[in-house]
């Protein structure tokens, strides 16, 4: 089976603009969770969707957003973009067969945004 | 508060060396579950294991090995003969039961691992 794919792998942005981020879980996971991983605060925990349904959200300001489709692929956006930003943004997927027993997440390579 | 805690931020060993990595967490819940991860330089976490909080066995697969202890909320995990590939950031993480995998991290710890 093929990985956690997240695309694009890099990006550059300036202040102030947007930005969309995607994710295609493993075959068959029903859940998506969202991390940023930046050297100061370390890995922390964004979003999670299922059945397109966002069930828990991190300590993020609304501009960060996401969305799941009916193929469990995911995206999150970040709008109005600051420096502080800048990370790498990795997203996980489990099978979630119950809806509601944690399972084992398995990551993608993650997207490394730089704000300039 | 922190709910998972590494205390050790880097560790540097020779090859062959044995090596312990430190996971102390905190929870309420009385249902929950731990997992260590890789994170080699290409970025991508590796899953390597998984604990539920009922099941204490301590669980061996080649060279790593894990220790989880409720009476102390510490899950460790050790490299036996440590190799140059292990070299890599490892995080322990929580996820408490009903928070639909919302995991919280400790901070890591890298590891080098020299020839």
């Amino acid at each position: 089976k093929a990985g956690v794919t997240q695309t694009p792998r890099y990006l550059i942005k300036t202040r102030g603009q947007q930005v969309t981020l995607s994710c295609s879980p493993i075959s068959g996971h029903r859940s998506v969770s969202w991390y940023q991983q930046t050297p100061g605060q370390g890995l922390q925990f964004l979003f999670e969707y299922f059945s397109e349904t966002q069930r828990n959200k991190g300590n993020f300001p609304g501009r960060f957003s996401g969305r799941q489709f009916s193929n469990s692929r995911s995206e999150m956006n970040v709008s109005t973009l600051e420096l502080g930003d800048s990370a790498l943004y990795l997203c996980a997927s489990s099978l979630a067969l119950s809806g509601t027993v944690t399972d084992t997440q398995y990551f993608g390579p993650g997207t490394r945004l730089t704000v300039l | 508060a922190q709910k998972v805690t590494q205390a050790q931020t880097e560790i540097s060993v020779v090859e062959k060396e044995d090596v312990t990595l430190d996971c102390v967490y905190e929870t309420r819940d009385t249902t929950y579950y731990l997992f260590w991860y890789k994170q080699p330089p290409s970025g991508e976490l590796v899953f390597l294991i998984r604990r539920n909080s009922f099941d204490e066995q301590n669980e061996i697969s080649g060279r790593y090995s894990w220790n989880f202890q409720k009476s102390t909320s510490s899950f460790n995990f050790t490299i036996t003969a440590s190799q140059v590939v292990d070299s890599a950031v490892y995080f322990c993480a929580l996820s408490e039961a009903g928070n639909f995998n919302k995991f919280y991290f400790g901070s890591g710890t890298k590891l080098n691992v020299k020839p």
